[in-house]
């Protein structure tokens, strides 16, 4: 079956580092992957998705490039801040959606000021 | 706003007892699924339906039964709710984003159980 596996963490960095959480996947076809967020106390939000190869998603500083050939979708930021302090998660689904996301274990970043 | 609407935010049960969680979404998606979260283990699927009348058990459906009540609404009962259902619920329904138009899957904030 399908199965998303990225670094569970904590990942603590400073201010204005350089930010990059891995994240590789095992599904059947073409998925669509995703990545989400989750503030503390609050339900998951979507960050960005991208649905075929070399697809970039972008949102908020965040980028993941769509790479079929090492079946991986890394999150990165050029500069974090403190409110970037989240659990990433990264998903995919390669059933266009309906039975719902296969999710990763979640990664806890905490940026440091 | 629109958007997934879950209760109650937090609970607090006896082995034994029953509940329900509910949850509605006013965006007009087909699609609707519960989650529980724990930590160490990211989200796990418990129940979902594809459309309204239609039921099926996701990846940790024991101890768990669902209602899609209409097209907005989708409950999940514990009917003898045990320690091990301790957790963080999430509903969350699948549909067009009014923003991006994009098919992505809307959370709810969440429902904090706790069994004694």
């Amino acid at each position: 079956g399908d199965s998303v596996t990225q670094m569970e963490g904590p990942v603590t960095l400073s201010e204005e580092a350089f930010l990059t959480i891995n994240c590789t996947y095992t599904a059947t076809g073409y998925p669509s992957l995703f990545w989400y967020v989750q503030y503390p106390g609050e339900g998951l939000q979507l960050l960005l998705k991208a649905t075929k190869a070399d697809d970039k998603g972008s949102n908020k500083g965040f980028e993941a490039t769509y790479r079929k050939e090492t079946t991986s979708f890394h999150l990165e930021k050029g500069s974090v801040q403190v409110s970037d302090s989240a659990v990433y998660f990264c998903a995919l689904t390669s059933g266009g959606g309906a039975d719902g996301l296969t999710f990763g274990k979640g990664t806890h970043l905490i940026i440091q000021p | 706003n629109a958007g997934v609407t879950q209760t109650p935010k937090f609970q607090v049960l006896k082995t034994g007892q029953s509940m329900t969680l509910q949850c509605a979404q006013d965006m007009n998606h087909n699609s609707m699924y519960w989650y529980r979260q724990d930590p160490g283990m990211g989200l796990r699927l418990i129940y979902y339906s594809a459309s309204e009348g239609t039921t099926d058990k996701g990846e940790v459906p024991n101890g768990y039964n669902v209602s899609r009540l209409n097209k907005r609404e989708f409950s999940l009962r514990l009917e003898s709710a045990a320690p091990s259902q301790t957790s963080v619920y999430f509903c969350a329904s699948w549909g067009r984003d009014i923003h991006s138009g994009a098919n992505v899957l809307t959370f709810g904030a969440g429902s904090r159980l706790t069994v004694l």
